[in-house]
């Protein structure tokens, strides 16, 4: 887990409200990447960002919304309107998408809804 | 489309013996191909990875992995299981690079549940 921070790494939350959880790398690498897990279901990708002020939706983006202003950091807002948002949410940066670099996971966020 | 498949949900071996997870994938182009570890509420450690050169790689914690391109599996083994191996694994598969376009995307297989009794 060196490198990626997290946090919080429990959150709980009311239906209908937005929250946003952080991620902050110290590794200088250029690419960042918001997954989601589900038990049984493996990782899915929501979000991810080849560079500072871009980025691109993912397999499950509906419902979320990131932002990318600054190299280090990857926050994701998850909005009212994803439908089932009790999950458990992993962030991972690598050096370069364009290169065979494996990818480095943070901690995790595990967000309860109710 | 790109796939990743680990057909079994959970492997049972005890401590000392071999151990495998099996993982087979579907991709255009070559692979590249990587081993993750998850404890309880942890983030995914990397173990090991497949890019090219010799089909046999070896990775962290004694694990080691078999890229066969013909039967296009990339099984995760290990030759003397611990207690301590009892974790989550997956398998991925970077998204191949298209043209000028490269995402870096890993594609997931679901994970396999690896239970190494005393």
């Amino acid at each position: 887990d060196g490198g990626i921070t997290q946090s919080p790494k429990y959150l709980f939350r009311k239906e209908g409200q937005n929250v946003t959880l952080s991620c902050e790398q110290n590794l200088n690498h250029d690419a960042m990447y918001w997954y989601r897990q589900d038990p049984g279901q493996g990782l899915r990708l929501i979000y991810y960002s080849q560079i500072v002020n871009d980025f691109q939706k993912g397999d499950i983006a509906e419902g979320y919304s990131v932002s990318r202003e600054k190299k280090e950091s990857f926050p994701l807002t998850v909005t009212s309107a994803q439908k089932n948002p009790t999950a458990f949410y992993l962030c991972a940066s690598s050096p370069s998408p364009g290169t065979s670099y494996e990818q480095y996971f943070g901690p995790g966020t595990r967000l309860t809804v109710t | 489309a790109q796939s990743v498949a680990q057909p079994e949900d959970q492997v049972n071996v005890a401590e000392g013996n071999p151990l495998t997870v099996k993982c087979t994938y579907s991709v255009s182009g070559n692979p590249y191909l990587f081993w993750y570890v998850q404890y309880p509420n942890r983030g995914l450690q990397f173990l090991l990875k497949y890019i090219t050169g010799d089909n046999l790689v070896k990775g962290s914690y004694g694990f080691e992995a078999e890229f066969n391109k013909s039967q296009t599996s990339f099984h995760l083994k290990k030759p003397s299981a611990l207690v301590s191996d009892s974790a989550l694994y997956f398998c991925a598969v970077r998204d191949p690079i298209h043209g000028s376009s490269n995402t870096g995307k890993l594609i997931f297989g679901q994970g396999t549940t690896l239970q190494v009794k005393p």
